[in-house]
């Protein structure tokens, strides 16, 4: 079985404080792992993937996110937090399910970044 | 820069019209989606395509169809629009030489409104 648990629905923080967006998964194959953002009215925009390679992935905007099999987690850090960070974040697994590839998006973190 | 396209963007339609939303993308990928996302919600899968004639539906049941005639185009339609639809609808796309790990390139969405 695939899913995706986003532990916090909202994530408040101090613009230049650290940023940590939590995802847990669980897949019964090896999985790979995305983490999205989608800025208010606009389309989802990938942020970075794991894909079996190395587990700390760099992605765009400062974002990282390491992957940790022992503890099924993929959490999303960031050092210093900016005010265009406000928006919301997909953390999502893949994996090949029965055979066919299957995707699961978890329910999302809101993320505010307070000036 | 994905280069996956959503029209409308924004549509208010009265209870029992006919509408489709229109997905293009200029990648040349094989495999779409739609996925419905309600405000503040997670997104689910409501329809898949592996290819030109192929539809499958998602895990979410859902009233509307789908067509993939050609490759670019991924067209979904309402045959009788109801207030339930009312939801935001999020096409992707993704390569399928990418194996299973699954990268999908997002539309911007149509937020639809039926009253």
């Amino acid at each position: 079985a695939q899913s995706v648990t986003q532990l916090d629905s909202h994530v408040s923080v101090s613009e230049g404080t650290p940023v940590l967006l939590r995802c847990n998964y669980s897949s019964s194959y090896s999985p790979s792992l995305f983490w999205y953002v989608q800025h208010p009215n606009k389309g989802l925009q990938l942020l970075l993937k794991y894909t079996s390679a190395a587990t700390l992935v760099k992605g765009i905007n400062g974002f990282e996110a390491e992957f940790k099999k022992s503890e099924t987690s993929f959490h999303l850090t960031k050092p210093s937090a900016h005010m265009s960070d406000a928006a919301e974040y997909f953390c999502v697994v893949s994996d090949k399910s029965g055979g066919y590839q299957k995707v699961t998006f978890g329910i999302g973190t809101k993320l505010q970044v307070i000036p | 820069e994905a280069d996956i396209y959503q029209t409308p963007r924004y549509l208010v339609i009265g209870t029992g019209k006919k509408i489709t939303l229109e997905c293009s993308q200029t990648m040349g990928h094989d495999k779409m989606y739609w996925y419905q996302q309600d405000p503040g919600m997670e997104l689910h899968l409501i329809h898949y395509s592996y290819g030109v004639n192929s539809t499958e539906k998602g895990d979410l049941s859902s009233e509307s169809t789908v067509s993939r005639i050609r490759t670019e185009h991924f067209p979904l339609t309402l045959e009788s629009a109801r207030p339930s639809h009312t939801s935001q609808y999020l096409c992707a796309s993704s390569n399928v030489g990418q194996g299973i790990y699954g990268e999908q390139y997002f539309g911007p969405g149509t937020r639809l409104t039926v009253t």
